[in-house]
């Protein structure tokens, strides 16, 4: 298996709602990631986790909540989420000390 | 701090022409690089890759080479395809850090008609 799953494919929420999107990974990779895109633009960083330990943060606001359950899971869970955090939402996974990601097809989020 | 930079676009091209995509980077030490592809409605997928200096990355068609005293590297391909039609990014991964964390260049639109 090289593949990282994500789900859903396409969300649609409430600015009130919660949910909560799924990536998993059974290539034994110690590293995930989120990553956010919006249109027309470059992957950003979120969060990353290594060995299930939250490592790096890139000052997102606190109504995306990450966890990583085990080695082969990560969920991010959206709470009170604004119309600007529309965007296609990647996770990704990696080796440690091996650079080059393997990146899932994405979450589609719609705030309404 | 890291960065790279990715010619402007959108780039069209007609099948079978040959397609250039410059990229350099800003990096200490020897970064390894990257290029993924984005089709459109999906999610990014790895197209080659270069870990040190004069390595040449190379995939469905696709070469790039690591050149460590241009600080480049750019993306070729021979003859495009209409299938080729994505986005394109560069990318670098710094050579310190076990997770360390992938700078993209802005990405370029390549269109192929037939």
């Amino acid at each position: 298996d090289t593949e990282v799953t994500q789900t859903p494919k396409h969300l649609v929420m409430g600015m009130t709602n919660k949910k909560s999107l799924k990536c998993e990974q059974h290539m034994g990779h110690r590293a995930m990631y989120w990553y956010k895109q919006k249109a027309k633009k470059p992957p950003e960083l979120m969060f990353v986790y290594s060995y299930e330990k939250l490592s790096i943060n890139e000052s997102v606001p606190s109504r995306f909540s990450p966890e990583c359950p085990n080695s082969s899971l990560l969920n991010l869970h959206l709470h009170a989420l604004q119309p600007e955090d529309s965007a296609l939402y990647l996770c990704a996974s990696s080796q440690i000390q091996v650079r080059g990601y393997t990146f899932g097809s994405g979450t589609r989020l719609t705030v309404v | 701090g890291d960065s790279v930079t990715q010619m402007e676009g959108p780039v069209t091209l007609s099948e079978e022409a040959f397609l250039t995509i410059n990229c350099t980077y800003t990096a200490t030490g020897y970064p390894s690089l990257f290029w993924y592809v984005q089709y459109p409605g999906e999610g990014l997928q790895l197209l080659l890759k270069a870990t040190k200096a004069d390595d040449k990355g190379s995939n469905k068609g696709f070469e790039a080479t690591y050149r460590k005293e241009t600080t480049s590297f750019h993306l070729e391909k021979g003859s495009v395809q209409v299938s080729d039609s994505a986005v394109y990014f560069c990318a670098l991964s710094p050579d310190t850090g076990a997770n360390s964390k992938l700078t993209f260049g802005k990405g370029i639109t390549l269109s192929v008609r037939p």
